[in-house]
């Protein structure tokens, strides 16, 4: 079955430095899709970013940047530069897309890593 | 704003009780997700609705159903209300079933149980 870990459950920063949340994944799809959610103290849930199974490029959007490494199973998720508004709790989710028979499309989310900047 | 809107906002009841939470997708959006937010499980996959029609089911229990609408507006049903039931509800909508469809999240329900 799939699974999402999210070991770091809360992480505090400075504010300017760099920040990196690590998401290791389980599935037995060969094809399947990894997320970023941010969910900020307001409760809603904010889309990041979608990778699917068979793109390991890096991305990078403003001061966020995605890893992803297949060898490794993660997805890991870097902020340059904090800022007081990044405070929020991230999560990292997976969606198979149901190659082995066993996976639906709904997400399964790791427990989430609150990130605190502090001033 | 993601265009998904839910209603109420807040919810206290006691338990025993019945409540229906209501979900209203994205415009175009066919597809609708239930998830559950608590402290102890995290989110949760409850039930998936496409068009109308049920098509998957996570960890919801027995005393929850959920139903989608012509209109494509979606409600879920707790019933027989429990202290654990309080938690935060949210619908999501894609535009399609599929897994490369990036979910939009509602701003949710939550629910209180006294």
């Amino acid at each position: 079955a799939q699974k999402v870990t999210q070991a770091q459950t809360e992480i505090s920063v400075v504010e300017k430095e760099d920040v990196t949340l690590d998401c290791v994944y389980e599935t037995r799809d060969t094809t399947y899709y990894l997320f970023w959610y941010k969910q900020p103290p307001s409760g809603e849930l904010v889309f990041l970013i979608r990778r699917n199974s068979f793109d390991e490029q890096n991305e990078i959007s403003g001061r966020y940047s995605w890893n992803f490494q297949k060898s490794t199973s993660s997805f890991n998720f870097t902020i340059t530069a904090s800022q007081v508004v990044d405070s929020a709790v991230y999560f990292c989710a997976l969606s198979e897309a149901g190659d082995s028979g066993a996976g639906s499309y709904q997400l399964t989310f790791g427990k989430g890593t609150k990130l605190s900047v502090i001033p | 704003d993601s265009g998904v809107t839910q209603t109420p906002k807040h919810l206290i009841t006691a338990t025993g009780q019945r409540v229906t939470l209501r979900c209203s997708p994205r415009s175009g959006d066919l597809s609708v997700y239930w998830y559950q937010q608590s402290l102890d499980q995290g989110l949760q996959f409850l039930i998936q609705y496409y068009n109308g029609e049920e098509r998957a089911k996570g960890n919801i229990l027995e005393r929850f159903s959920a139903q989608q609408f012509p209109d494509l507006h979606s409600e879920l049903n707790l019933s027989s209300l429990e202290l654990g039931d309080s938690a935060l509800y949210f619908c999501a909508s894609s535009v399609e079933e599929t897994a490369y469809n990036e979910q939009f999240f509602g701003p949710g329900t939550r629910l209180t149980v006294l």
